[in-house]
């Protein structure tokens, strides 16, 4: 039981380039997250999806954009990378209060 | 809104001393309350949760935690601490956001065992 997959595991991107994060879990789980961890900054969240086209924005949604097609797949887009962007970031998914289930991590570097 | 506080960045403890980690919250309703541990370069593991009931609540690893509600506390405890607890350990708050479920997160506290 693969739980929540993160792909890739590093990345090194020029500032202005694209990418997509790919998260994807085999729970069944409605509920999954994005959430970026900063040094000294706990986490913070991106965006969430309560379900299959449904998504709305968390506390630091700015640079990024996320679609939820299928109840597995919750990928995380950003545009126009910039160095504030250089982070390491969650994917998490839950089934309502029994607490996360945490992919290993992307981490991304903006250079 | 809700909040919260780990007053440690940093702890140093021997093997085979005790620990506790400290957590204060900030949220207007009953709180679910999570502990979660991160060691280096992996994701975040759920130690122990806390919902409702009994105010000491017990987690995977020999970790506990009790919450007091008129301290807005849910400290973190191990009685006899192993090298290998040697991680980063957040405390989160439970809220509902929209129909969805964020949880916010402590900024962590660094924990170090000397052996």
């Amino acid at each position: 039981n693969a739980g929540v997959t993160q792909t890739p595991k590093f990345r090194i991107l020029k500032i202005g380039q694209s990418m997509t994060l790919q998260c994807t879990q085999d729970m069944n789980h409605n509920y999954m997250y994005w959430y970026r961890q900063d040094p000294g900054m706990g986490l913070k969240l991106i965006y969430y999806s309560v379900g299959a086209g449904i998504t709305d924005k968390g506390e630091v949604p700015n640079g990024y954009n996320v679609s939820r097609s299928t109840t597995e797949d919750f990928p995380l887009r950003l545009e126009l990378a910039a160095p504030s962007q250089t982070s390491v970031y969650f994917c998490a998914t839950d089934r309502g209060y029994y607490g996360y289930t945490f992919g290993s991590g992307t981490r991304l570097t903006v250079v | 809104a809700q909040s919260v506080t780990q007053p440690d960045i940093h702890i140093t403890v021997s093997e085979g001393a005790s620990l506790e980690l400290r957590c204060n919250y900030s949220y207007g309703a009953t709180p679910y309350l999570f502990w979660y541990v991160q060691s280096p370069g992996q994701g975040l593991q759920l130690l122990l949760k806390y919902f409702s009931g009994d105010t000491l609540v017990q987690g995977i690893k020999g970790f506990e935690a009790e919450f007091k509600r008129s301290q807005s506390s849910f400290n973190l405890r191990k009685p006899s601490v192993h090298w290998s607890d040697a991680a980063e350990y957040f405390c989160a708050v439970g809220a509902e956001v929209g129909t969805g479920n964020q949880f916010y997160f402590g900024t962590g506290t660094s924990l170090t065992v000397i052996p």
